[in-house]
């Protein structure tokens, strides 16, 4: 069973669309991250959902709009997708308790805008 | 200054070598401190994870916390290629804060 899944694997668009990526996690985690790696692989927070409640909010644009219906769901729109949108977007999931914060991420999801 | 930062590298060992991958950060309020392997293509995948001061081992790696120097570092002995990957070291503060990752060569 994957533990941490995303939807779809790749996304290929043009400017000024809205699209969608769906994440699932089965690892009974509570909080749920969406991180974005650039063309020079460096990875970077973009939100985190803590039973269904927004807990981090980095400085994005507000064209991202996360949403997460229940704690194993954390979906993230794009409205008016930009070509410095593309890039690799990671979903990751961790229980908030305890000390070590591990997280597990997905697959990924390579968005390019044409 | 970087808040998490690593030797971009490449750094490039023979087979069966010790590997030596170092990073250091600024916020001395850290609390937990991890270590990732990315293939390219691919997701970072979890390898070590450290909170108290010292060493710990798990197989070929070890990882090093050293807070009063700020300073983390994950040792890979025996070296294969099948390690050749770029490892990201972590920190966690509220949220989890990666380095640029240091791209790691084992050549045969």
């Amino acid at each position: 069973d994957t533990a941490v899944s995303q939807t779809p694997k790749y996304l290929v668009t043009q400017m000024g669309n809205d699209k969608s990526i769906k994440c699932e996690q089965n690892l009974g985690h509570d909080t749920m991250y969406w991180y974005k790696q650039d063309s020079k692989k460096f990875l970077k927070i973009m939100f985190s959902y803590n039973n269904k409640e927004l807990i981090i909010n980095e400085t994005v644009p507000n064209r991202f709009s996360p949403k997460s219906p229940d704690k194993a769901h954390l979906n993230l729109h794009i409205n008016s997708l930009e070509l410095g949108d593309s890039a690799v977007y990671f979903c990751a999931s961790s229980f908030s308790s305890g000390f070590s914060y591990e997280q597990y991420f997905g697959p990924g999801t390579r968005l390019t805008v044409t | 200054q970087k808040e998490v930062e690593q030797n971009s590298g490449p750094l490039s060992v023979p087979e069966g070598a010790i590997a030596s991958l170092n990073c250091t950060y600024s916020d001395r309020g850290s609390q937990s401190f991890f270590w990732y392997r990315q293939y390219s293509g691919k997701s970072p995948e979890l390898i070590m994870f450290i909170y108290s001061n010292g060493d710990k081992e798990d197989g070929r790696f070890t990882a090093q916390l050293n807070k009063a120097s700020q300073y983390v570092s994950l040792l890979i002995r025996d070296s294969q290629p099948s390690d050749s990957a770029t490892y990201l070291c972590a920190v966690y503060y509220g949220k989890l804060t990666f380095g640029q990752g240091t791209i790691l060569t084992v050549h045969p």
